[in-house]
Order: structure tokens, then sequence, then C-alpha cells
């Protein structure tokens, strides 16, 4: 597609339930990034893949937390038994290469635990 | 601890005047330094970089100038439009444009007034 492409775009879910958020990069982009903003921060790096390994998941918050990437494309992260604090704009962005040159954003998605 | 500074959440200025947004770091590994622009509802776009080799970088009415000793740097946008209100992001990176890991800070309202 011609930009990331990010869905829902809002999800409202009751505490402890399970959700996953779905993010297609663009086409032949080979490093995908997830990073969340919550209310009145700026956005916190989550996790890197490459391709469909993911050599970096350092900033993932808890093992409720999860994130996988199918055929070098489609990525879904997945938190298990939602708290309020998971509250936050979830943000997907790609690029050609492990970079920080040429970050493409999706437009997130909002997610509201209550 | 917050490792990139946007002291002001929001600022106010007049069509054609000069915008300044501020950011401080603290972390003296970064050598990279991004600023990103964000409408309500979209993801952010890249707007203009800087590497630690250089105090200045130019982009059309967009500005980033970088003084290291001080651990600071600021966007200056000139002349404002009111397409320029939103919200301007500060981001920075060690290891250059290589690495694909941004930290963020939270972000400056600016609202350009016709």
């Amino acid at each position: 597609g011609a930009g990331v492409s990010q869905s829902p775009s809002n999800k409202v879910t009751e505490k402890g339930k399970d959700v996953e958020l779905r993010c297609d990069p663009i086409s032949g982009h080979t490093a995908l990034y997830w990073y969340r903003q919550s209310l009145g921060q700026g956005l916190e790096f989550l996790i890197y893949f490459q391709g469909n390994s993911a050599p970096d998941k350092s900033g993932l918050p808890s093992d409720r937390f999860s994130a996988e990437r199918t055929g070098g494309s489609v990525s879904t992260l997945t938190i298990q038994r939602t708290q309020q604090e998971d509250s936050a704009v979830y943000l997907c962005a790609s690029s050609f290469s492990s970079s920080n040159y040429g970050y493409t954003f999706g437009s997130g998605t909002r997610l509201t635990v209550v | 601890d917050q490792q990139v500074k946007q002291n002001s959440p929001s600022l106010s200025v007049q069509e054609g005047r000069i915008s300044i947004l501020n950011c401080d770091y603290t972390n003296s590994m970064f050598d990279y330094f991004l600023w990103y622009k964000k409408y309500p509802a979209e993801g952010p776009t890249f707007l203009i970089s800087i590497s630690s080799i250089k105090d200045k970088n130019e982009d059309g009415r967009f500005t980033v100038f970088l003084n290291k000793s001080a651990k600071h740097l600021s966007l200056h946008i000139v002349p404002s439009q009111p397409g320029d209100s939103a919200v301007y992001f500060c981001a920075a990176s060690e290891g250059g444009g290589s690495n694909y890991k941004l930290t963020f800070g939270k972000g400056t309202l600016l609202t350009v007034n016709p």
C-alpha cells in the first residue's frame, strides 16, 4: 500500500481482556517498529523487526506484550490481560532498512482499557 | 528518567513570525537528532534531521540548530504558516543515522494564528 496501515484505529476493551493490534507496513520495507505514546508522554520504543525476526524486544513493558511478523509483512502486537495502564496510542512504523532514516509511521491504534 | 526533554508543552505564534521549538537531551551518546511533525489522528512525519558533526541544517523554512556543549537543539520555522500548527516531536539516537531506535520527547503543540 501507499502508507503504513494500522487497524483498528480505535479499540475500547475491558480490563483483563486480550487485544490484537495489526500493522501493514509499506510494501518492500524490511524493518518494522512498534512504539506507543501514553497520555502526556513521548513515543516509547517497544520492538523492532527485521524481516520476521525481532532482534530487539527490549521495549516491551511486560510479558503480557508480544508481537509477531509473518511473511516479512504484516505484524500483530498482542496484549494479554489488558490493564488500564496499557491505554495509549500504539504506533507502527516501517523503513527500507534498519535505520532511523525514512521511518514512515502509521496513524496508530488508540487503545482504551476500561 | 527522560533523556529527551521538550519543556514547553505548547507555543503560540502569529502567522509570518518565527517559531522556535526547543529540545534538551541528557545522553551524551546521542549523535543524531530528528524532528517529527504530527497532526491529530495521523502518525508523525519526518521533518528534518541533524548529525552531531554539524551545528546547523536547513531545509526551506525549517532550520535545526545543534549546540552539543549545551546538549540543546532547536527548530526554527520562518515564516510560520497556519498549516504548521501541529505537535512537534524531538527525537534522538545513538550510532548515527543507522540506529533504528529513537528516543522521543513529549512534544510541543505549535499553534500558528492567522
